[in-house]
């Protein structure tokens, strides 16, 4: 079975600029959460899609949004870049089944500075 | 709002060596999870654990979850270079949101 896969692996944009990252998850998970890693942070939750539906949200600005399509598939967007959204952002499925117990399956991540 | 501690932040030792790392909590989790992310990749689950009191070993890697499924450790036996990495540990709740710590940065030198 394919893991989740992440594209881009690596991006470089400059302040006011606005991107997009795609996730695609493992086959047949409905689940996928968004993480923004830092070293000063650490793992930071974005949002979680479950089903096309928006169903967690963490605390971040509202240049932060995601969607989630009929495949499961799911992109982040990020407007008006600024420098402290240099980071790994990480995409993980899970199957949100009853005996899941919220375990997480996560990709490489994509690679985002900004200058 | 729930958070997960995790201690030590840095930790370096020699190859050989036991250690243990550690993940405390004020808060109640129904299952803590124990990931493992190498420089440049995504986390990788190593282990769920659901039961208060449950141990569970994975070859040199042993974990626990306290009593109350507040805190959990991890324990490795005989390090060896190829365990170097970042060490999270993950509480999941009922609202399908798993809350990671910030992890213990663990280096294994030859």
């Amino acid at each position: 079975k394919a893991g989740v896969t992440q594209t881009p692996r690596y991006l470089i944009k400059t302040r006011g600029q606005q991107v997009t990252l795609s996730c695609s998850p493992i086959s047949g998970h409905r689940s996928v959460s968004w993480y923004q890693q830092t070293p000063g942070q650490g793992l930071q939750f974005l949002f979680e899609y479950f089903s096309e539906t928006q169903r967690n949200k963490g605390n971040f600005p509202g240049r932060f949004s995601g969607r989630q399509f009929s495949n499961s598939r799911s992109e982040m967007n990020v407007s008006t870049l600024e420098l402290g959204d240099s980071a790994l952002y990480l995409c993980a499925s899970s199957s949100q089944g009853l005996s899941s117990y919220n375990e997480q399956f996560f990709g490489p991540g994509t690679r985002l500075t900004v200058l | 709002t729930q958070l997960l501690e995790q201690s030590p932040q840095f930790l370096s030792i020699q190859e050989g060596e036991n250690l243990t790392v550690y993940c405390n909590s004020s808060s109640v989790f129904s299952s803590l999870q124990w990931y493992r992310q190498e420089p440049g990749e995504g986390p990788v689950l190593l282990v769920t654990v659901v039961t208060g009191g449950e141990v569970k070993k994975l070859k040199r890697l042993t974990f626990q979850f306290g009593d109350a499924r507040k805190d959990s450790s991890l324990h490795i036996t005989a390090a060896q270079p190829g365990d170097t990495g970042l060490y999270l540990c993950a509480g999941g709740g009922s609202n399908y949101k798993l809350t990671f710590g910030k992890g213990t940065l663990l280096t294994v030198n030859p």
